[in-house]
């Protein structure tokens, strides 16, 4: 079965430093990618998404991530944080032979002034 | 053109009554998927629903849980005599008409406390 990791429960950086956030997945076909961010009590948006195009994919609020298949991994960057980054980010799978959404445990993005 | 609407937003339950949550997704879009987040933890699939039709529910538990999306209306995922450990957040995404169902687009989200 397919599954995705998400390396760090929590990660703490310094407002103005790099950001980066690790998801690596198990599968022998790479699947559609996705990065989510969820707000204190709020819904999951979108942040980027990865569908076989380029392998770095440009997202939302200056975030992008990168495909390696290699590594079998999807690392989420930005490369200067800010105070309103503070978030837990979700990194999601969907196998092309489906549908299902198979996520990972999240990562809470702490910033520190 | 709105999101997907999800409500009530919060839902109070005390032990065993049914918790009705309802999902409207975005416009154009007849494809509706229910996902559970339980406290400090990722999310899990549920039920995965076109026009009135099931077409996966391998997600959802075997005893007390329903879904639905009628062909007119929200779609409504429901929960008879609740129980404490149902208290999560229950997301309710949507995508497109055939075509590209890569990317589901989700509700804010409902988050039942049962007491």
């Amino acid at each position: 079965a397919q599954s995705v990791t998400q390396l760090g429960s929590h990660v703490s950086v310094s407002e103005g430093a790099l950001v980066l956030l690790r998801c690596n997945y198990s599968s022998s076909v790479p699947p559609y990618l996705f990065w989510y961010v969820q707000y204190p009590n709020q819904g999951l948006q979108l942040l980027l998404k990865y569908t076989s195009a380029a392998t770095l994919v440009k997202g939302i609020n200056g975030f992008e991530a990168e495909f390696k298949k290699s590594e079998t991994s999807f690392h989420l960057t930005k490369p200067s944080a800010h105070m309103s980054d503070a978030a837990e980010y979700f990194c999601a799978v969907r196998p092309r032979s489906n549908y299902q959404l198979i996520w990972g445990a999240g990562t809470k993005l702490i910033i520190k002034p | 053109n709105a999101g997907v609407m999800q409500n009530p937003r919060h839902l109070v339950r005390r032990r065993g009554q049914e918790a009705r949550l309802r999902c409207s997704p975005m416009k154009g879009h007849s494809h509706v998927y229910w996902y559970r987040q339980l406290p400090e933890e990722g999310l899990k699939f549920m039920v995965y629903l076109q026009k009135e039709n099931i077409i996966d529910e391998s997600g959802m538990p075997k005893e007390r849980f329903s879904a639905e999306f009628p062909k007119e209306g929200p779609s409504i995922l429901r929960i008879q005599q609740v129980v404490r450990g149902d208290s999560a957040a229950y997301f309710c995404a949507s995508s497109p008409v055939g075509g590209n169902q890569e990317t589901q687009y989700f509700g804010p989200g409902t988050r039942l406390l049962v007491l």
